[in-house]
């Protein structure tokens, strides 16, 4: 069963911690992407990587980190220093980044 | 700058009515134009993806076009359903170094019975 998976689908933390949201995909893709959506926007790119071991910074990079340590998995840990986490969170992969791309079902972080 | 702009921005129709959605785009160098569905609280679904040469692309009720020279893209959805009710996502391909992707603010689709 190929896909793309991110858990968990809710999340809920307290400011100041951090917090990793995972995505694994068995799609044998090279390139691996994150993506923030708010209410009334559209997908902001947060970090991307094409190649393990190799990611670069997307447009709001600013407060999250990324590793890309294994093809298949490319975790996001939203840091204390991003100001306003809550959002819902897409993980994507595509073959290379022109290309189609399959997103997760999403994870949703609330901060209080 | 590359940008695309989606329109409207929401569309509320009767269910078995078609409707029609629209992105313009000014990215370029073009490599491709996708359209996503996105159901409420989910991740986008790709309907269609079309290059430069293709003018017309379908996958069940849903037709997309694209006239590369006016820069514009439409989906055209035939005897909408209830499930059809999400919000339509044009992302545009641009060729570059970087290979830059860039997402419309969609459409919000709302079908009444």
């Amino acid at each position: 069963d190929g896909g793309i998976t991110q858990s968990p689908k809710y999340l809920f933390r307290k400011e100041g911690q951090n917090v990793t949201l995972s995505c694994e995909q068995n799609l044998n893709h090279d390139a691996m992407y994150w993506y923030r959506q708010d209410p009334g926007q559209g997908l902001r790119l947060i970090y991307y990587s094409q190649i393990v071991n190799d990611f670069q910074k997307g447009d709001i990079a600013e407060g999250y980190s990324v590793s890309r340590e294994k093809k298949e998995s490319f975790p996001l840990t939203v840091t204390s220093a991003q100001k306003n986490p809550t959002a819902f969170y897409l993980c994507a992969s595509s073959i290379a980044k022109r290309y189609e791309q399959y997103f997760g079902p999403g994870t949703r972080l609330t901060v209080t | 700058k590359n940008q695309v702009e989606q329109s409207p921005q929401s569309l509320i129709i009767l269910e078995g009515k078609n409707c029609t959605l629209q992105c313009n785009y000014t990215v370029s160098p073009f490599s491709n134009l996708r359209w996503y569905k996105q159901d409420t609280g989910r991740g986008p679904v790709s309907l269609t993806i079309m290059t430069f040469s293709e003018n017309t692309k379908s996958n069940g009720r849903y037709t997309a076009t694209l006239d590369a020279d006016t820069k514009q893209s439409s989906l055209h959805i035939t005897a909408s359903q209830l499930s059809d009710s999400a919000s339509y996502i044009c992302v545009v391909s641009a060729f570059g170094g970087d290979d830059k992707i860039i997402f419309g603010k969609g459409t919000r689709l709302h079908i009444l019975p």
